[in-house]
């Protein structure tokens, strides 16, 4: 167990609809990252943020959105989901900016 | 922009039968090189972090080094339950972390 959490496990919509994946990190980390994992894809970086503000952007589409909250749990909303947006969802946290991150269980989220 | 390849793509070794995968990076400043596994459907799980050229780092079956601009991880008479994906990532000064495709090693008994 990383001690990171993030829920739901799974979650399957429609298209077009909007959704909010939860992200607690591990208990003292400042810096959570989220990322996308397609089938049989690599790890694509999203957004990363620090003690509640944001420090980095990837490949992060203009229909999702992310925000650290004071209590330094983390959500990423998706919204006009595709069905190219079924995915893994990844969220890390570390404690500084430049050490290791340690990873959640995902979100599996299936677009039907 | 930062690029990490990884090579091979896939590896198929028989159990005791020792490799390296390698992991080569193109980065705007190098602040980590960081190595993890994954099984199928679970989370990364975080095995080692790089700093500076020369470094290394071992843990169990596992060692990992690292140049100016690549890194290996060496399998020393690998299990089958060594079999997983293993992926290398980078943080650069604009704390962009990015990871490569990874390796999917297979270890049969």
């Amino acid at each position: 167990d990383s001690g990171v959490t993030q829920t739901p496990k799974h979650l399957i919509t429609a298209t077009g609809q909007r959704v909010t994946l939860r992200c607690s990190p591990r208990s003292g980390d400042l810096s959570v990252y989220w990322y996308q994992q397609s089938l049989d894809q690599g790890l694509q970086f999203l957004i990363q943020y620090y003690n509640g503000e944001e420090r980095a952007k990837g490949n992060i589409l203009e229909r999702f959105s992310a925000q650290q909250f004071p209590d330094l749990h983390s959500e990423l909303n998706l919204s006009s989901l595709e069905l190219g947006d079924s995915a893994l969802y990844f969220c890390a946290s570390s404690m500084w900016q430049n050490t290791e991150a340690f990873f959640g269980q995902g979100t599996r989220l299936t677009v039907v | 922009e930062d690029q990490v390849t990884q090579s091979p793509e896939a590896l198929r070794l028989q159990e005791g039968e020792s490799s390296s995968l390698n992991c080569s990076y193109t980065v705007s400043g190098l602040r980590g090189l960081f190595w993890y596994r994954q099984d199928p459907g679970k989370g990364p799980e975080f095995l080692f972090t790089l700093y500076s050229a020369g470094e290394e780092k071992e843990k169990e079956r596992l060692k990992a080094t690292l140049t100016k601009k690549e890194s290996f991880l060496h399998i020393t008479a690998p299990k089958p339950e060594d079999s997983a994906t293993y992926l290398c990532a980078v943080r650069d000064y604009g704390q962009n972390f990015v990871f490569g495709p990874g390796t999917r090693l297979s270890v049969l008994p």
